[in-house]
């Protein structure tokens, strides 16, 4: 079976523009998380989704959405990016009653000038 | 103070050694612990859970201490490929993980 999938791999932007990440969960998985990873941290949480509504939020500004499509898939939109939103975003799947068990996918490195 | 710290490292050590991490955590109300291997430029990945006192896979060992409210990785007769970052994290609510910013291990020949 295929794991979490993203697109794009990488992404170069200028400050001011937006943009859409996008994940696709493992087969089976209904809930998918945001996580932020900027160089020497750790992942941050940005958002979590299950069965399409939005279950947790972590501490970022309104500049940052997302939403979770009848096939489990989400996007993550930024908009106004700023030269601090260059990181590594990570999408993560879970199954339900995995007690909290979440598998990544292979990231989006966005850089924003 | 952070929610989840680690000691970052580098961490140097030969082939063959045990070396331990160490992970504490600030919500004694956490349930669940994992721990995940990064290699660099790449997505973390899980490497163990832990929700009771331990958990043992091989040449890998946690262990719990919620007395202590920290979180430990063992790792015996290290390879040259377990050269990574090593993250913590701890539940922080429903699929909501709260990292450290992880220890880099470096093993040389």
């Amino acid at each position: 079976d295929a794991g979490v999938t993203q697109s794009p791999t990488h992404l170069i932007k200028t400050r001011g523009q937006h943009v859409t990440l996008r994940c696709s969960p493992i087969s089976g998985h209904k809930s998918v998380s945001w996580y932020q990873q900027v160089l020497g941290q750790g992942p941050q949480f940005i958002f979590q989704y299950y069965e399409k509504e939005e279950r947790g939020r972590g501490n970022f500004p309104d500049r940052f959405s997302a939403r979770q499509f009848p096939n489990y898939s989400s996007e993550l939109n930024v908009n106004a990016l700023l030269l601090g939103d260059s990181a590594l975003y990570l999408c993560a799947s879970s199954s339900a009653g995995a007690r909290d068990t979440q598998y990544f996918g292979p990231g989006t490195r966005l850089t924003v000038l | 103070r952070k929610e989840v710290e680690q000691d970052p490292g580098p961490f140097n050590v030969p082939e063959g050694a045990t070396v331990a991490f160490n992970c504490t955590y600030s919500n004694s109300a956490s349930q669940s612990f994992f721990w995940y291997r990064q290699d660099c430029r790449k997505e973390p990945k899980l490497l163990m859970s832990v929700y009771s006192s331990g958990n043992e896979d091989g040449r890998f060992t946690a262990q719990l201490n919620r007395a202590s409210q920290y979180i430990s990785l063992l790792i015996r007769d290290s390879k040259l490929s377990d050269s990574a970052t090593y993250l913590c994290a701890t539940s922080g609510g429903y699929n909501k993980l709260i990292f450290g910013a992880g220890t880099r291990l470096a093993v040389h020949p």
